[in-house]
């Protein structure tokens, strides 16, 4: 079964506007942590932000939020005022301790293009 | 720079010859994993180590693929008699412990081509 689902294959932005990109999960394991990365075109992998299962408070970086509605099982990344070097292909990721080992799974990414 | 380091960053090789990828983690890091990457896929999970132990590998691992990570600091991950289908981003990455709040963090990647 698929822990990670993004369903927006591509989202377009304009600059200095706000983003959110979706991300859904599947868990019953009650620790757990998500993560969003940022791949841009070069290929590596920079992490943004994470959030815990049992963080009270939306994790905040900077421009990158989380917005996590745990009930929903949703943890959409929100953008603010969006520049150009924002374009790239964006990743969630889940761990949890199914099986014991932590194992990070992610999902098939949105690819955010920002234009002026 | 203190990351973690890939190399090669790119690799062209005929079909049927052996790679070899080598990964140094960020230096406190117990935990070492390696992941595939395909065009317009996520990241596809490996194997990992804790320490020097190989805890964990998925069923993409084939027999012609194994890692090591010796001395629980670098690793390697060498493919034997490549194929077409092996062309891919080869992405290694490093956490402390095994809790879910520890953060991985991913080298460069090395770009496997097999022609």
């Amino acid at each position: 079964a698929q822990k990670i689902t993004q369903t927006q294959p591509g989202m377009f932005v304009q600059e200095k506007e706000a983003v959110t990109l979706d991300c859904t999960y599947d868990t019953s394991d009650p620790s757990y942590g998500l993560f969003w990365y940022k791949q841009p075109s070069s290929g590596e992998m920079i992490f943004l932000i994470y959030q815990g299962s049992y963080d009270q408070q939306n994790a905040t970086e900077g421009r990158y939020s989380l917005n996590f509605q745990k009930a929903r099982k949703s943890a959409n990344l929100v953008i603010s005022a969006s520049q150009l070097g924002d374009s790239a292909m964006y990743f969630c990721a889940m761990r949890d301790g199914s099986g014991g080992s932590y194992i990070p799974t992610f999902g098939r990414g949105t690819s955010l293009i920002v234009h002026p | 720079d203190t990351g973690v380091s890939q190399d090669p960053r790119h690799k062209i090789t005929k079909r049927g010859q052996n790679v070899t990828f080598r990964c140094d983690p960020i230096s406190e890091h117990n935990r070492l994993y390696w992941y595939r990457q395909t065009l317009g896929q996520g990241p596809e999970f490996l194997t990992y180590f804790q320490n020097e132990a190989q805890l964990e590998k998925s069923r993409l691992l084939s027999d012609r693929f194994s890692a090591e990570r010796p001395k629980g600091s670098f690793s390697t991950l060498e493919i034997q008699r490549t194929e077409q289908g092996d062309s891919a981003m080869y992405l290694c990455a490093s956490s402390f412990a095994g809790i879910a709040g520890n953060t991985i963090y991913f080298g460069e990647g090395s770009w496997l081509t097999v022609v």
